[in-house]
């Protein structure tokens, strides 16, 4: 079976670290485009960043409001994506999806979504 | 970065035709053939219906179509269902090579 399945999620002080996770399985990991999605409560859903398969290069990009502040990378030993969140604000509070980005359809079409796992940035 | 326009809800009754709107720029709804929408149901993770502007995924009914004219994007649900009844969202890849959202619309099947 084709899934994704994101951990990790919690409650944070702002300026703090957490770090999430992303375990694939049922696909070829090392082929596909992975990124990061997020829902703030009640609200849109908001594109995080992406991280290209090895075999393209991969580069990680950004969304402007996370850039320099959050960092993507994958662990293809273990078919996981991994999203390290650092100096969080309180407007990072969301439902956090990781999915495949293109990988069946190809034209950046996000195919495959997780469950999302919740971070709570709060004082 | 701003998001693509999309109106805040649209209603329908079951049988009908409705249609969704997404408004962005020539630097990404009109200048790529790289939009998709996506079902979301409450408390569900979104599902992708139609990708690359026309195309659906296996298993997408085929009541649901994509189109696009400019810089507008449309998707239409024909033969409107209760179970339609959910939030949709629309994307584009912009250049700069980032993706943008657009704000969602609240479907009603009334």
């Amino acid at each position: 079976e084709v899934q994704v399945v994101e951990s990790g999620g919690g409650l944070v002080k702002p300026g703090g670290s957490l770090r999430l996770s992303c375990a694939a399985s049922g696909f070829t990991f090392t082929n596909a485009w992975m990124s990061w999605v997020r829902q703030a409560p009640g609200k849109g859903l908001e594109w995080v960043g992406r991280i290209e398969s090895k075999t393209d290069g991969g580069t990680a990009d950004y969304a402007a409001p996370v850039k320099g502040r959050f960092t993507i990378s994958g662990d293809d030993s273990k078919n996981t994506l991994y999203l390290q969140m650092n100096s969080l604000k309180t407007e990072d509070t969301a439902v956090y999806y990781c999915a495949t980005e293109g990988y069946t359809y190809g034209y950046h079409a996000f195919e495959m979504w997780g469950q999302g796992t919740m971070v709570t940035v709060s004082s | 970065q701003s998001a693509l326009t999309q109106p805040a809800s649209v209603s329908g009754s079951p049988g009908q035709s409705i249609t969704i709107s997404c408004t962005g720029t020539s630097s990404d709804v009109g200048g790529y053939n790289y939009v998709s929408w996506y079902q979301q149901h409450p408390g569900k993770a979104p599902k992708l219906m139609i990708y690359a502007v026309t195309n659906r995924p296996s298993g997408v009914s085929s009541r649901f179509s994509g189109s696009k004219s400019g810089n507008t994007a449309s998707l239409t649900i024909s033969g409107l269902q209760a179970e339609d009844e959910a939030d949709y969202y629309c994307s584009s890849y912009r250049s700069t090579s980032r993706v943008v959202f657009g704000g969602g619309t609240k479907l009603t099947v009334l």
